[in-house]
């Protein structure tokens, strides 16, 4: 099992470009998320998905769109990036449907935006 | 979920115990206690949960006082690797979507 792999690992950009960081993780999990970590902070999560066809909100979601089309993918697209989104994001996932259960997360994605 | 309260550094030499304490005086009684770590800006890496009882894994010891107000990871032989931020967090299980929803943890540095 490759776990969960996120791509791309790092990333710049430059500010109202859009992108997409993917997300997949083959455990067949129900749960799956992702969080941004700003420097010397705790992670905060943006989206979440129960389940494929269903996503919500996180604390954080403003600026970023997520679709779960499979259970195994759930990317994250930044429509208009802006130097606040300056972040390393991870993906994790989880077993259970409500998220409560051991999650595991991916190597993060750093991503700088100009 | 329940607000959790730990020390935000903490030193310990290589081969000693590691003992983390965490504060949840606000618990409920379907929350359990998870630990997870992060290693220079790695993914968060799962160590060991528990609801009541105390538990062990080949990583590490969890101790939940009897009133689960409070609870302490314990690294037995803390090595150099094991230098991270930690992290306790109160989180149910069941119901609508859980939120990990994560502090700023416990820097912990293991020295020689």
């Amino acid at each position: 099992n490759a776990g969960v792999t996120q791509t791309p690992k790092f990333q710049v950009l430059k500010t109202g470009q859009s992108m997409t960081l993917q997300c997949a993780q083959d455990m067949n999990h129900e749960y799956m998320s992702w969080y941004r970590q700003d420097p010397g902070m705790g992670l905060r999560l943006i989206h979440y998905s129960v389940g494929a066809g269903i996503t919500d909100q996180g604390e954080v979601p403003n600026g970023y769109n997520v679709s779960r089309s499979t259970t195994e993918d759930f990317p994250l697209r930044l429509l208009s990036a802006a130097p606040s989104q300056t972040s390393v994001y991870f993906c994790a996932s989880s077993w259970a449907p409500s998220g409560g259960d051991t999650q595991y997360f991916g190597p993060g994605t750093r991503l700088t935006v100009l | 979920d329940a607000k959790t309260t730990q020390p935000p550094s903490m030193d310990c030499a290589e081969g000693r115990a590691a003992n983390l304490p965490c504060n949840h005086s606000t618990i409920s009684g379907n929350e359990y206690v998870y630990w997870y770590r992060q290693i220079h800006s790695q993914g968060p890496q799962y160590i060991i949960h528990g609801l009541k009882n105390n538990e062990t894994n080949e990583m590490a010891s969890l101790i939940i006082t009897e009133d689960r107000k409070s609870s302490t990871l314990i690294l037995p032989h803390a090595t150099l690797r094991d230098t991270a931020v930690y992290y306790c967090i109160a989180l149910s299980w069941g119901g609508t979507a859980s939120k990990l929803t994560f502090g700023t943890g416990t820097r912990l540095q293991v020295t020689l």
